[in-house]
């Protein structure tokens, strides 16, 4: 089946860093690709959709300038987030999809911010 | 009334048993229809596509889909421990701007051995 690989699979950083995560299809070209955060227990939450070589679209009550996605090309996506906190700890998903493509998920980033 | 209901269990059943997970729906723009596994801290797993009404097989897994009564459905047959995850059904609508998938809030599944 198709594969979308996510990494790191886990950070742990400081207040106040950047820390970017890496989203990419391995065999199908994503015309699409998504971001969700899932909190423990809970259904995923989608952030923002963004289609290759255009800006992101992000969800109500998401901030673009804590949540920078670039889409540079049909197999990757790269979510920023800038300036960490403690609230911004959580598990984050990507997906992708394609033509002929659902969508496909990756493994998710546990991201710690100390 | 939330567009997708999905009663969230916990279900367990023993090993070998067949186990049936249902979600409802009330948009009737839905066309597309999404099975998803998720193992604790992973990312969900893509089981079963489908986008007519009807039954889809695939191994031990049977999708159905009745778009009339805005019901589907996920069998799993000689179920396993290894099956033991959270299950989500998805689905989403068709036409230009319409990519979004609407979740189901996850049935947690324990197959005891």
């Amino acid at each position: 089946g198709a594969v979308v690989s996510q990494h790191p699979s886990w950070v742990i950083c400081k207040s106040g860093t950047s820390v970017k995560i890496e989203c990419r299809s391995l065999d199908f070209q994503a015309t699409t690709m998504f971001w969700y955060r899932q909190f423990p227990k809970q259904s995923l939450m989608l952030m923002a959709t963004s289609n290759e070589g255009s800006k992101a679209t992000y969800e109500q009550g998401v901030e673009k300038d804590k949540f920078l996605i670039n889409h540079a090309s049909l197999t990757l996506s790269t979510l920023t987030v800038t300036s960490a906190h403690p609230e911004d700890s959580s598990f984050y998903i990507c997906s992708a999809e394609g033509t002929n493509q659902p969508q496909h998920f990756g493994d998710g980033t546990r991201l710690s911010i100390l | 009334q939330k567009e997708v209901e999905q009663d969230p269990g916990p279900l367990s059943v023993p090993e070998g048993a067949i186990v049936s997970l249902n979600c409802t729906y009330s948009n009737s723009a839905f066309q597309y229809f999404m099975w998803y596994r998720q193992y604790s801290r992973k990312g969900p797993e893509l089981l079963m596509y489908t986008y007519s009404s009807g039954n889809k097989e695939d191994g031990r897994f049977t999708a159905q889909v009745d778009k009339s009564s805005k019901y589907i459905s996920l069998f799993i047959r000689d179920s396993q421990p290894s099956d033991s995850a959270t299950y989500l059904c998805a689905m989403r609508a068709i036409g230009a701007g319409s990519y979004q998938l609407t979740f189901g809030k996850g049935t947690k599944l324990s197959v005891i051995p």
